[in-house]
């Protein structure tokens, strides 16, 4: 089993749609990340979480730590929201320093 | 205040040759994360380095990878006769010192590494 659990694997939707993509973790975490990949391969941070709630423009993050559980939210979804969106923690007491990634949900919005 | 570099974008390489990928993280920032993302697969760890150290190499191959950051110059990721299973895309990720729940880390564009 995956330490990082990302859902949906794949969503479509429509342009203006409310759009939740799911994170779920089975390890101590110090902060939680979520990435933006789009299509050419870059990668952008969006946010880094260790609790609460996070906004910046249309997207919001949201931690539960004790539910080990984050999710992200688009408002107002746009086609150029489309992209795949990744989940990572930092592991608390040992293993890497780098981060630990989900496999990504693939977000496509259409107009 | 430029970002990430990587260079270069693409490398293609024949089987057994050697590939050098390089990147220089934002100024100011002294710690370097290097990833790689296989075909269909997500993100892996490699390696993290501060200057002139290797903090974790966990998740770096046991042969044929290595990787340094000196105190001048950019991070190098090498890889020494390369096999059709080095193909993937290899990021580079820095970030400032690091505080006690970690940083962002700034990504850059990735290396796409093809091997003939």
């Amino acid at each position: 089993k995956n330490e990082v659990e990302q859902s949906p694997q794949n969503l479509t939707a429509q342009e203006g749609e409310f759009i939740t993509i799911n994170c779920s973790y089975s390890v101590g975490i110090s902060a939680l990340h979520w990435l933006q990949q789009h299509p050419g391969g870059g990668i952008v941070s969006l946010f880094m979480l260790s609790s609460g709630k996070k906004k910046h423009g249309r997207l919001i993050a949201t931690i539960n730590i004790q539910e080990k559980h984050s999710s992200l939210h688009i408002t107002a979804s746009h086609p150029r929201d489309s992209a795949v969106y990744i989940c990572a923690v930092r592991l608390v007491g040992g293993g890497a320093d780098g981060l630990t990634f989900g496999k990504g949900t693939h977000l496509i919005i259409q107009p | 205040n430029a970002g990430v570099m990587q260079n270069p974008r693409h490398l293609v390489r024949r089987r057994g040759q050697e590939a050098r990928l390089r990147c220089s993280p934002m100024k100011g920032h002294s710690h370097v994360y290097w990833y790689r993302q296989l075909p269909e697969e997500g993100l892996k760890f490699m390696v993290y380095l501060q200057k002139e150290n290797i903090i974790d190499e966990s998740g770096m191959p046991k042969e044929r990878f290595s990787a340094e950051f000196p105190k001048e110059g950019p991070s190098i990721l090498r890889i020494q006769q390369v096999v059709r299973g080095d193909s993937a895309a290899y990021f580079c990720a820095s970030s400032p010192p690091i505080a006690a729940g970690g940083n962002i880390q700034y990504f850059g564009a990735g290396t796409r590494l093809s091997v003939l």
